[in-house]
């Protein structure tokens, strides 16, 4: 089955103690995206990779860092967690970089940072 | 900065109802897309509109395009309340590549 996995669903931490959120797509997807959501400002991208060993920076990046060492898979790792980054995270991947194409989600991690 | 809003935010109405749900922008986007979030889940992508004026339809959904590709309209028919859900409205810009902005959403609610 044609999917996005993540990570754990949830994630109950503390201030500082780092984490790794796991993503990863079985698709052949050039494209692979982290976004967070947060009521009332929908979905805010944080890093998107067109390809193996390129990433770049979304709109909220700050706190986080990521890395496409291959293809299938997008870890997004928050070296020192805050509780401003308690949020709902989204992986998501598409077929081609660079273009508005379907973009297939993951179910989302609940993250809580006391 | 790049802003879609969608309208209303919440919206709450009884099975056989129709609604509307708006998405407006103040850029141009060179295409839009229009997805579903059921509670737990991911967002689903419904359908994507390209051309200004464009009108397509999935069943009882019918959206929209704008003629100047600002702004974007769903529009349920008879809605069930297996439409329940958060629709979001994503707008992609032509950058260096098509970067994608979503809207904060409409949570819709059909009532049985």
């Amino acid at each position: 089955e044609a999917q996005v996995t993540q990570n754990p669903r949830y994630l109950i931490t503390v201030t500082g103690k780092k984490l790794t959120v796991t993503c990863s797509q079985n698709m052949n997807h050039e494209y692979m995206s982290w976004y967070r959501q947060d009521p009332g400002l929908g979905l805010r991208q944080i890093y998107y990779s067109m390809n193996v060993e390129v990433t770049d920076k979304g709109d909220v990046p700050e706190g986080y860092k990521v890395s496409r060492k291959e293809k299938r898979n997008f870890p997004l790792i928050l070296e020192s967690p805050s509780p401003n980054q308690t949020s709902l995270y989204f992986c998501a991947s598409s077929p081609i970089a660079g273009y508005a194409d379907t973009q297939y989600f993951g179910p989302g991690t609940r993250l809580t940072v006391l | 900065t790049q802003l879609l809003e969608q309208s209303p935010q919440f919206l709450s109405i009884q099975e056989g109802e129709n609604l509307t749900v708006y998405c407006n922008s103040s850029s141009v986007f060179s295409s839009l897309q229009w997805y579903r979030q059921e509670p737990g889940e991911g967002p689903v992508l419904l359908v994507t509109v390209v051309t200004g004026g464009e009108v397509k339809k999935l069943k009882r959904l019918t959206f929209q395009f704008g003629d100047a590709r600002k702004d974007s309209s769903l529009h349920i028919t008879a809605a069930q309340p297996g439409d329940t859900g958060l629709y979001l409205c994503a707008g992609a810009i032509k950058t260096s590549y098509d970067k994608v902005i979503f809207g904060p959403g409409t949570s819709l609610s059909v009532i049985p």
